[in-house]
């Protein structure tokens, strides 16, 4: 079957660093996207990996290895307006996205 | 720019009766998704469009239907509904599917099914 995990909840303090670990295992792999969503709001775009390594765009930045089925996200400099869900997806071999449940990151001051 | 909408924000529908969630998208994309999101699980795909004309099943099809007769609108709809179905529904689209092609989201229908 296919499966994407994440930790269901982080919490970091305002100002620091924090790392959002998603594994994976599908059918296929034709990149891999992570989703912001605020509670009670659409997802909105944060980042795509299709090849090994780190991608830096602003505060945050996306990791993928894909020997290792494994991603990260890394937001720098944490804002109260970063606590939000963040959702990993996987784009599998039919090119249908395959969702991950969310992690729920709760900024505190 | 609009991108896309959905109707209603939310409703509450009596067991049994049908209904259907409209989805419209002004950016001229080819392939358009609904999803239904639920506490605990991931977005779950219900029915895909690769573009006017054409639909296909997605992972969790049953009970509901669509319809794409033009680029713009993607309607959702539940002929008889069932508790089970009491979800946040969210349709999407992507220029075309796959290929690493974000996708943008609506705000999303709250549906409760009593």
């Amino acid at each position: 079957g296919q499966n994407i995990d994440q930790p269901t909840e982080m919490t970091a303090t305002e100002g620091a660093i924090v790392q959002i670990n998603c594994t994976y295992q599908t059918s296929g792999f034709n990149g891999l996207f992570w989703y912001q969503q605020h509670a009670g709001e659409a997802p909105t775009f944060l980042s795509y990996n299709v090849l090994d390594g780190l991608e830096e765009k602003g505060r945050f930045s996306s990791f993928l290895s894909r020997s290792k089925g494994y991603s990260y996200l890394l937001l720098k400099e944490l804002q109260m307006k970063d606590s939000a869900s963040y959702l990993c997806a996987v784009e599998d071999s039919n090119y249908q996205l395959i969702w991950g449940a969310g992690t729920k990151l709760i900024i505190k001051p | 720019t609009a991108g896309i909408t959905q109707a209603p924000t939310s409703q509450i529908l009596a067991a049994g009766r049908s209904m259907t969630l409209r989805c419209t998208q002004d950016m001229r994309h080819n392939a358009m998704y609904w999803y239904r999101q639920d506490l605990g699980l991931g977005l779950r795909l219900i029915h895909y469009s690769n573009t006017a004309g054409t639909t296909g099943k997605g992972e969790v099809p049953d009970g509901y239907s669509v319809s794409r007769a033009n680029t713009d609108d993607f309607p959702l709809t539940l002929a008889s509904a069932v508790p089970s179905q009491t979800s946040v529904y969210f349709c999407a689209s992507s220029v075309t599917r796959g290929q690493g092609n974000e996708q943008f989201f609506g705000p999303g229908t709250r549906l409760t099914v009593l």
